[in-house]
This record gives C-alpha cells, sequence and structure tokens, in this order.
C-alpha cells in the first residue's frame, strides 16, 4: 500500500454513460497525475495538477475528459459518452516537487 | 520527452542476478531516469533513481553508462517476487511522464 487510495477499483458500465473515478494522494503530495493503462503497454499521461492547479494536459485527454482537484486535496477523472475505446486501468499518482511519483492500485474500467 | 527502448521480456532464475537495460538515447541533461516496477494488478511501484552516477539502494542498483545513453537496472538475487513489468523513463521531476511497454521479467524457480 503506497498510501494512495483510488475508488471505485473496478467499474463496468454501458456504452454513452458517464463515469466519474476518485483518487486520494498522499496527504503531503502536492502533485497529482493521471495516467491510462492499456493491456500490454506502460502507463500514458493524461493530466497532472500542482495543487489546485490543472499544468499540462495531454492531447489523449479528449474533452469527453476532465479532471478536477479542488481545493488540492483529492482530484476526480471523468469521462463523458464513453466509448468501448475508454475500457483501461485509470491510474493516479501522487509526489512531492522534485521527487518520484507514488501510484495508486488503478480503476479499471469496462465500457460494453 | 525522453524515449526509451526496453527489451520486451527477459527471463531470469531464482537467485541469480539480473541485468535490464533500456536505452535513452534521447534524455536531457537534466533528465533523471527513473524504473518503476508493476506487478500484476497492481499500479507501478518506484525502484530507483538516478542522474550521474550509480546508485544503490536495498531493492536494487542502477549503473548509468557515461554519455547517459542507456542505463541497467540490476537486481542482485532475483526471487519470484520480482516478477513484473520494469519500466525506465527519464523524468525531469514531474515534467517528463514517458513510459513504454517496458520488459517483463519471468523468474523462474
Amino acid at each position: 500500500d503506497t498510501g494512495v487510495s483510488q475508488d471505485p477499483r473496478h467499474k463496468i458500465t454501458k456504452r454513452g454513460q458517464n463515469v466519474t473515478f476518485r483518487c486520494d494522494p498522499i496527504s503531503e503530495h502536492n502533485r497529482l497525475y493521471w495516467y491510462r493503462q492499456t493491456l500490454g503497454q506502460g502507463p500514458e499521461f493524461l493530466t497532472y495538477f500542482q495543487n489546485e492547479a490543472q499544468l499540462e494536459k495531454s492531447r489523449l485527454l479528449s474533452d469527453r475528459f476532465s479532471a478536477e482537484r479542488p481545493k488540492g486535496s483529492f482530484s476526480t477523472l471523468e469521462i463523458q459518452r464513453t466509448e468501448q475505446g475508454d475500457s483501461a486501468m485509470y491510474l493516479c499518482a501522487s509526489s512531492s516537487p522534485f521527487t518520484v511519483q507514488y501510484f495508486g492500485p488503478g480503476t479499471r474500467l469496462t465500457v460494453t | 520527452d525522453a524515449k526509451t527502448t526496453q527489451p520486451n521480456s527477459m527471463e531470469s532464475n531464482e537467485e541469480e542476478p539480473v541485468h535490464l537495460p533500456c536505452n535513452h538515447s534521447t534524455i536531457s541533461g537534466t533528465d533523471y531516469i527513473h524504473w518503476y516496477r508493476q506487478l500484476p494488478s497492481q499500479g507501478p511501484e518506484y525502484v530507483i533513481h538516478g542522474l550521474t552516477s550509480n546508485v544503490n539502494n536495498r531493492m536494487a542498483s542502477l549503473a548509468i553508462a557515461e554519455d547517459r545513453k542507456s542505463s541497467t537496472l540490476i537486481l542482485h538475487r532475483a526471487t519470484l517476487r520480482d516478477a513484473a513489468v520494469y519500466y525506465c523513463t527519464g523524468d525531469n521531476y514531474g515534467q517528463n511522464f514517458v513510459f513504454g511497454p517496458g520488459t517483463r521479467l519471468s523468474v523462474l524457480p
């Protein structure tokens, strides 16, 4: 257990539905990252926050994806109008500046 | 972004040393070389990192080439629990987030 928690661990949804995932970072970490991982691939960067500010977004983050980190603590990642191609593991990580990232266990999304 | 290349898979016998190579020829001078590993059904976990000098910690050693275009993660005595996918990445402390497909390490009893 790294201290980063994600909820839910598994989510099955029908195509076209909206889903929201939550990440609780290690409390003293002010950086929070979201990644997506598909089978056989390494994590792909989606976005990251420093405190409540979203500082970078990948081109993978289409307009159906939105992430927030109100008050610089937990973060949510929402996917609207899910598609089958969104099926993946969604990973959250946190860090202090200039230190390594600690990953959560991930949320596995299956879109049917 | 620093692009890394690693062998798709490697095999080792239990209790033997394992050397996992990584090429990162496009790494910048300020990018640290990080290694993470991912056990089945878990998120990646940090293993080790370094900039120029070789590094040791309780999990592994990291040997960095003098030109910094490659590095080698060394597990001194592989155990069955070391079976995982190992990723190397250039990481300017959160400014560089590129993971390749990694090396799947199998450890044979």
